[in-house]
């Protein structure tokens, strides 16, 4: 059975960077995407972008290019997402999510549990 | 730029039938688009119900359909019951890897 596990709360000044991990357990890591969404307070949910572990390569949503870096380490099983350049408005519940197969596309299928990053000024 | 739309709100009796729609600015959702759908309790992480248009994910009840109406893509939820009642959210691929979300349709059973 797939679990993804994820790192922990983040409290985190305005300007800063954050990174959250993702470790997969119980499937194969490098075959499937790992997709990043977020969820601010009362919101709805936003698809950040990718990493595909087999090639190493990522994709992101426009509105995230350039402040957003999602990596795979193949040797540990765990899925990064890095946010730079911190705002409140990045104050949200991050979530991973493994995708459903290994076809292409493939939607998001086995979700981690969140982890919850508050910026503050 | 893309924006896909969902009902903010509906409602269905119990053991009554509902559908949710999810619409895509640009034009028709087809196929092609692969739509998902997401089911999400207040404080919980998303529960993916269905991908790829139709396919139910694993343990998920038949009550739960999705399907191509028209232009939309459709999440048809049949014999509904008091915890069906939470929000659901669509997605459709974009091409080059991207995915964009629904911004989600709050369910009441009443």
């Amino acid at each position: 059975q797939v679990q993804l596990e994820q790192s922990g709360a983040e409290v985190k000044k305005i300007g800063s960077s954050v990174k959250v991990s993702c470790k997969v357990s119980g499937g194969r890591f490098h075959s499937y995407d790992i997709s990043w969404v977020r969820q601010a307070p009362g919101q709805g949910l936003e698809w950040m972008g990718r990493v595909m572990p087999l090639l190493g390569t990522a994709n992101y949503a426009q509105k995230f290019q350039g402040r957003v870096t999602i990596t795979a380490d193949k040797s540990t099983s765990t899925a990064f997402m890095e946010l730079s350049s911190l705002r409140s408005d990045d104050t949200a519940v991050y979530y991973c999510a493994r995708a459903v197969d290994v076809a292409v596309p493939a939607a998001l299928g086995v979700w981690g549990k969140g982890t919850t990053v508050t910026v503050y000024s | 730029q893309t924006v896909v739309t969902q009902e903010p709100s509906s409602s269905v009796s119990p053991g009554g039938t509902v559908t949710l729609t999810c619409a895509l600015n640009s034009g028709s959702v087809s196929t092609g688009y692969y739509p998902s759908w997401y089911q999400q309790t207040p404080g919980q992480a998303p529960r993916t119900l269905i991908y790829n248009t139709n396919i139910r994910s694993s343990g998920v009840p038949d009550r739960f359909s999705g399907s191509i109406l028209g232009d939309k893509a459709a999440l048809t939820i049949t014999g509904a019951q008091a915890d069906d009642e939470c929000d659901y959210y669509c997605a459709l691929y974009m091409g080059y890897g991207i995915w964009v979300f629904g911004g989600g349709t709050k369910l009441t059973v009443l």
